[in-house]
């Protein structure tokens, strides 16, 4: 059964105190890994999909990358307004697109 | 405004009693998804529609139905409610005809339901 863990659950950081985010995940084959933001009371919004091994993706001061078992988050010298819940979804190769999705690191960021 | 609209915003209803949730997928998009977002679940999903069909099933209970209309939008039933059904349901969006590079869900603002 596919499968994806967050951690941490939450993490508070120091505006320009740069950290990562981490996504496990078990799945038969992994057609794509998307991360999204959520903010309190809205949708989540999609930021980066990854598909293979070694890739990597950049906007602002996020960057993913993607392992076999594992993707990262890095967020470099963050800002309060980076504060958020970031998910972390896989899509399998099952012939449908649902995600699984991980419960989601809930960051703070501190002026 | 991610251009899926989900109607309404608030529900509060009581026990037993049946709702309906409303989702317009963003123009263009074939498939609907509709999950379920508890505080300690996170995001579950339920069921996907792709240009009318139902084409995915998730952890939706028998209480729980949905279909999509030939316009696209589409609607989820909650019957029976329990205290439990209290969550936020979204519904999300996407092109549906295959994996687009760099392409995720549009999510909606979600629905949040009560159940007292």
């Amino acid at each position: 059964e596919d499968q994806v863990t967050q951690s941490p659950e939450a993490l508070r950081l120091q505006e320009g105190e740069s950290s990562s985010l981490n996504c496990s995940y078990t799945v038969s084959g992994l057609r794509g890994l998307f991360w999204y933001r959520q903010d309190p009371g809205k949708g989540p919004e999609f930021l980066f999909t990854l598909y293979s091994a070694g890739e990597e993706k950049e906007k602002e001061r996020l960057k993913a990358t993607l392992t076999k078992k594992e993707s990262f988050l890095h967020i470099t010298a963050p800002k309060p307004e980076d504060s958020a819940t970031y998910l972390c979804a896989v899509q399998d190769t099952s012939g449908t697109y649902k995600y699984i999705f991980g419960t989601g690191t809930r960051l703070k960021v501190l002026a | 405004d991610s251009g899926v609209t989900q109607t309404p915003k608030h529900l509060i209803t009581a026990t037993g009693q049946r709702v309906t949730l409303r989702c317009s997928p963003r123009s263009g998009d074939l498939s609907v998804y509709w999950y379920q977002q508890s505080l300690d679940q996170g995001l579950q999903f339920l069921i996907q529609y792709y240009n009318g069909e139902e084409r995915a099933k998730g952890n939706i209970l028998e209480r729980f139905s949905a279909q999509q209309f030939p316009d696209l939008h589409s609607e989820l039933n909650l019957s029976s409610l329990e205290l439990g059904d209290s969550a936020l349901y979204f519904c999300a969006s996407s092109p549906g005809a295959g994996i687009l590079p760099n392409y995720g869900y549009t999510f909606g603002s979600g629905t949040r339901l009560t159940v007292v």
